[in-house]
């Protein structure tokens, strides 16, 4: 089956600078990559995600790339701000297949100091 | 986005006794899956919903301790079993999305005294 592994487990940057946790996987047939924000107490919440078919995506100060041929992706925050610190986890899973399931990684605590 | 809603929040179980928590859409969905959140640790899956047939479970997971129930396409109900400390979790149920694989549940967070 599949298996994430994730990378750093914990993060401190100073707010402004930039943040890049990186996962990889070991199932080529996962072809959906989405990376989930969990604030303290809160449900985990999708923040980006990408499908196998491109190797970038942005969505403002968030980035995800995907290599295929290596099998990991990375996420990166660009001018980290205080409300940024919270754990993230990557994961990966097998999209709209007879599996929607999610398996994770271990997640990295992201600690942005002002 | 899907709204979800899970009962209870959290609760605090004697060890020995059995909870059931409850995990309502309110749109219908072919699979629902419930997801365990040791303390500090990552999700990991337990088992997958499916409407009309029994659950299918992950590794180290059976269904005697955690039986499923999936009565309709919006509904679906985890029981944890003869409850032991190492029980105590954040259990959260799922659905996919049009947009997103898994959209959480709020979660119930269970301790086990």
């Amino acid at each position: 089956g599949e298996n994430v592994e994730q990378h750093p487990s914990t993060l401190s940057v100073q707010e402004g600078d930039s943040a890049v946790i990186k996962c990889t996987y070991s199932d080529s047939a996962s072809n959906y990559f989405p990376w989930y924000k969990q604030e303290l107490g809160k449900r985990p919440q999708l923040i980006i995600d990408i499908r196998s078919n491109v190797g970038e995506k942005k969505d403002q100060r968030i980035a995800v790339t995907l290599n295929k041929t290596a099998k990991h992706f990375s996420l990166h925050i660009t001018e980290t701000q205080p409300e940024d610190s919270a754990v993230y986890f990557c994961a990966a899973s097998i999209y709209g297949g007879s599996q929607g399931n999610l398996i994770f990684g271990k997640g990295t605590k992201l600690s942005v100091k002002p | 986005s899907a709204v979800i809603s899970q009962k209870p929040s959290r609760d605090i179980c004697q060890r020995g006794t059995s909870l059931t928590i409850q995990c309502q859409v309110d749109s219908q969905v072919t699979m629902m899956f419930w997801y365990r959140q040791q303390p500090g640790q990552s999700l990991t899956l337990i088992a997958t919903a499916n409407q009309g047939s029994e659950a299918t479970y992950e590794s180290g997971f059976v269904i005697d301790k955690f039986p499923i129930s999936r009565p309709n396409l919006t509904f679906s109900t985890l029981t944890v079993s003869n409850m032991s400390p190492e029980d105590s979790s954040i259990y959260l149920c799922s659905v996919p999305t049009g947009l997103t694989e898994a959209f959480f549940g709020q979660g119930t967070r269970l301790t086990v005294v």
